[in-house]
């Protein structure tokens, strides 16, 4: 168990429809990363919260948005879904920022299965 | 575009048999390269490797870098059942980390 809790663990919806996952990081860790994995693209950086703030974009969407609360947990909506929109939706946090030549390990939690019917 | 490739795709050996699994990358601002272990949910982290030809260890688990030809490797030794899972290789750029696709290894009784 990594410390990291993701809900909901299992989501089915229908297409055009919103969902919001959310994920609480390990205690102490400031920054939140949010990952997409599917069976082609492989694990996909979507993107980073550090303390509230959003630090580092990756292969986001822009149907698709997210952000940390100051309790430090993290939600990540996804809107106007599409059948390609079905994967696993990772969460992981981290101690520090990453940057530069520190990597601050990251920790990932359970994931959230998200099925587009 | 930054890239991460591994190989092979998936491999399936005895139990006791000694696996290579291989990443080569093509990564502007590379800072180190990083191998994960996924089973059947999260990835767990296994190795960070920043240094080319230091050889990092955790007991049959080994994996060295060559930043030269830009790749590295993963060797499992006396491979064992618990091993079977989905090995994740990734680089870590200045503000992201980029996964290859992974290589699926399942061991045989």
């Amino acid at each position: 168990d990594s410390g990291v809790t993701q809900t909901p663990k299992h989501l089915i919806t229908a297409t055009g429809q919103r969902v919001t996952l959310r994920c609480s990081p390990r205690s102490g860790d400031l920054s939140v990363y949010w990952y997409q994995q599917s069976l082609d693209q492989g694990l996909q950086f979507l993107i980073q919260y550090y303390n509230g703030e959003e630090r580092a974009k990756g292969n986001i969407l822009e149907r698709f948005s997210a952000q940390q609360f100051p309790d430090l947990h993290s939600e990540l909506n996804l809107s106007s879904l599409e059948l390609g929109d079905s994967a696993l939706y990772f969460c992981a946090s981290s101690l520090g920022l990453a940057g530069g030549y520190s990597y601050n390990e990251q920790f990932f939690g359970p994931g959230t299965r998200l099925t587009v019917l | 575009e930054d890239k991460v490739v591994q190989s092979p795709l998936s491999l399936v050996v005895h139990e006791g048999d000694t696996v290579t699994l291989n990443c080569s990358y093509e990564v502007t601002n590379f800072r180190s390269l990083l191998w994960y272990k996924q089973e059947k949910k999260a990835p767990t982290f296994l190795f960070m490797l920043t240094s080319s030809g230091i050889e990092k260890k955790s007991g049959r688990l080994s994996s060295i870098l060559d930043k030269k030809e830009l790749f590295s490797i993963l060797n499992i030794t006396a491979t064992q059942t618990g091993d079977s899972a989905v090995y994740l290789c990734a680089v870590y750029r200045d503000d992201k980390i980029i996964f290859g696709k992974g290589t699926r290894l399942h061991i045989l009784p």
